[in-house]
């Protein structure tokens, strides 16, 4: 079974739904993340949390919102969609500094979102 | 001017040949540099990271950083067809919060 799961795997949705994208995982790691990607732009963070208690905004919060469930749970809510939202959302975790220097961080399969 | 630029491409070669991938970076103050590999419909995944200058090698793979030049490349020795992805590099960053800047990823493709 894979580590980190992400649902959907695909979703269109219109204009001004709220739409909540799900991540869970195995790992037992503290930080959680969520990016987008789009063609060109590379991945760009979103939120992130280091542990259940603490939630963080990265680069482009705005139009997001995140929720922290439980260790293995983080999910990912647009609370009024628009099309500029198209692209594949990915979440991650990581249990960096226990590992060594780096931050590597484990990402999931994806979830393509598509706003009309 | 980007924190991490990479040419998108997409590049393609033949099986065998050597490529070359490349990132360049503004901040003198980045340490390690990470890449990291994307199979189509896939999350990345990390391949390899480097401190500092200097080259690290992991099989086929080799890791190169130039910080006099702010340039860091990655290079597949006989490339074969599961090598391609998107590779994309990635350097972590603690200042203000920590996060990884990703470059844009450019698109291999590694044909018979």
């Amino acid at each position: 079974d894979a580590d980190v799961t992400q649902t959907p795997r695909n979703r269109i949705t219109k204009t001004g739904k709220r739409i909540m994208l799900e991540c869970s995982q195995t790992k037992g790691h503290d930080r959680m993340y969520w990016y987008r990607q789009d063609p060109g732009l590379g991945l760009r963070l979103i939120y992130y949390s280091f542990d259940v208690k603490d939630i963080n905004k990265g680069e482009i919060s705005d139009g997001y919102s995140v929720s922290r469930q439980a260790q293995a749970k983080f999910s990912l809510s647009l609370e009024s969609a628009i099309p500029n939202q198209t692209a594949l959302y990915f979440c991650a975790t990581s249990d960096f500094p226990q590992r060594g220097p780096v931050d590597t961080q484990y990402f999931g399969p994806g979830t393509r979102l598509t706003v009309l | 001017q980007k924190e991490v630029e990479q040419d998108p491409g997409p590049l393609s070669v033949p099986e065998g040949a050597i490529v070359s991938l490349n990132c360049t970076y503004s901040n003198s103050a980045f340490q390690y540099f990470m890449w990291y590999r994307q199979y189509s419909r896939k999350g990345p995944e990390l391949l390899m990271y480097t401190y500092s200058s200097g080259n690290k090698e992991d099989g086929r793979f080799t890791a190169q950083v130039d910080k006099s030049s702010k340039y860091i490349s990655l290079f597949i020795r006989d490339s074969q067809p599961s090598d391609s992805a998107t590779y994309l590099c990635a350097i972590p960053f603690s200042g203000g919060y920590n996060k990884l800047i990703f470059g844009a990823g450019t698109r291999l493709a590694v044909h018979p």
